[in-house]
């Protein structure tokens, strides 16, 4: 069974600073896609950026870059430049590509501060 | 465009009341239909998947049910509430391969008094 662990439950940031989530993950599956996953206060659960495993490369979306290191099976997220918005818990993701099935983290819960 | 939409937002009912909430899908066919429950400052726990209308798939043994009656038409049922069954609830669908991860509805909170 593939677990996701976050081992931040709460982490804080100044504004405009830069600030690392860390997520693990444990699998024997070789293909997979990460994920990570923004809920602000509001609850609604929002995509913030996706790795494929089979690509070196690690994605970025403006201000979010993930640091994919597959042979440690780690997925950390880096936002930099933190906003105020940015305020939230975040969930770690994984799903293998042979079910389509996604398991979550535990979360981490971000507070950025003016 | 996709859209994901999720009924009622809030809801409080009494111990042994029924609960139906629903989810549609609009903008896509023979979608992947997922619920989640998340309890206050946890994480998310699957409850139900379906890949296609009757197809229902259950993680844990629970109070609750799931039906698909119709292809973009998800619902969570149950025929008498715990105190237990307390939390948020999230619809959410992806496309067959979910390369693009779930698409999540924006929740019902369900406080069972």
């Amino acid at each position: 069974a593939q677990t996701v662990t976050q081992s931040q439950p709460e982490m804080s940031v100044q504004e405009a600073e830069t600030v690392t989530l860390s997520c693990t993950y444990d699998t024997s599956e070789s293909n997979y896609y990460l994920f990570w996953y923004k809920q602000p206060p509001s609850r609604q659960m929002i995509l913030v950026i996706r790795q494929e495993a089979y690509k070196q490369q690690n994605a970025t979306e403006n201000r979010f870059s993930v640091n994919f290191q597959k042979a440690a099976k780690s997925f950390s997220l880096k936002i930099s430049d933190s906003q105020l918005g940015d305020t939230a818990m975040y969930f770690c993701a994984f799903m293998p590509l042979t079910n389509n099935d996604m398991r979550f983290g535990a979360g981490t819960r971000l507070t950025v501060k003016p | 465009s996709q859209t994901i939409h999720q009924w009622p937002a809030t809801l409080v009912q009494p111990v042994g009341s029924p609960l139906s909430l629903e989810c549609t899908v609009e903008g896509t066919s023979n979608p992947n239909l997922y619920w989640y429950r998340q309890a206050a400052g946890r994480g998310l726990q699957l409850l139900f998947y379906s890949v296609g209308i009757g197809q229902i798939s259950s993680e844990v043994p629970q109070n609750l049910s799931a039906s698909r009656p119709q292809d973009r038409q998800f619902i969570l049922s149950s025929k008498k509430l715990l105190l237990s069954d307390s939390g948020f609830y999230l619809c959410a669908w992806s496309d067959r391969l979910s390369r693009y991860g779930y698409t999540f509805g924006s929740g019902t909170r369900l406080t069972v008094v």
